[in-house]
């Protein structure tokens, strides 16, 4: 199995809402990551895991929660988003954070928030 | 800093029209530079991962080319099939903490 698996592929949520973002892999890979990608711009780090720990936070608003709960799975929870909040998020996965390895992206999920 | 620089932004060719695809980088301690193909709505797909000056990766009609200060991706006799977004990225390590720094893309567009 060489993907990353991501669902939903489209959510729409309000803003009072709660969701999550799942995302799978099943390469072995130790560690994942979470971007975010508006149209035309090139994906955007926001979380790091390496070996199922929290490794890199960019500064990302609390409303965006994430959670590791094996070396295959990780989540990202919602909550009180924002309009501007609405991209594509994508997660990825590599065999470790380090030595210059590629990254398999899953295809992502389109959120719009209203 | 840190800097990835692709260029151009966008660019048509005609189906068989040749061109090259430039990545320019600053980065102290380069890990790897690595080649990514996006199609509207979908993840980067991995292309190749070039890891020091003069090493090359061809896979059909891509070709990508890697110097001390930047990376080209030749396209050569191209269909229409390979109009999608092509990202560099580099992984540089800084004081023992790695960095993975995305260039902003090259929106190509190949006319049938």
């Amino acid at each position: 199995d060489t993907e990353v698996t991501q669902t939903p592929k489209h959510l729409v949520m309000g803003m009072t809402n709660k969701k999550s973002l799942k995302c799978e892999q099943h390469m072995g890979h130790r560690a994942m990551y979470w971007y975010k990608q508006k149209a035309k711009k090139p994906p955007e780090l926001m979380f790091v895991y390496s070996y199922e720990k929290l490794s890199i936070n960019e500064s990302v608003p609390s409303r965006f929660s994430p959670e590791c709960p094996n070396s295959s799975l990780l989540n990202l929870h919602l909550h009180a988003l924002q309009p501007e909040d609405s991209a594509l998020y994508l997660c990825a996965s590599s065999l470790n954070t380090g030595g210059g390895f590629g990254y398999t992206f899953g295809s992502g999920t389109r959120l719009t928030v209203v | 800093e840190d800097q990835v620089t692709q260029s151009p932004e966008a660019l048509r060719l005609q189906e068989g029209e040749s061109s090259s695809l430039n990545c320019s980088y600053t980065v102290s301690g380069l890990r790897g530079l690595f080649w990514y193909r996006q199609d509207p709505g979908k993840g980067p797909e991995f292309l190749f991962t070039l890891y020091s000056a003069g090493e090359e990766k061809e896979k059909e009609r891509l070709k990508a080319t890697l110097t001390k200060k930047e990376s080209f991706l030749h396209i050569t006799a191209p269909k229409p099939e390979d109009s999608a977004t092509y990202l560099c990225a580099v992984q540089a390590v800084t004081s023992g903490t790695y960095k993975y720094i995305f260039g902003t893309g090259t929106r190509l567009k190949v006319l049938a």
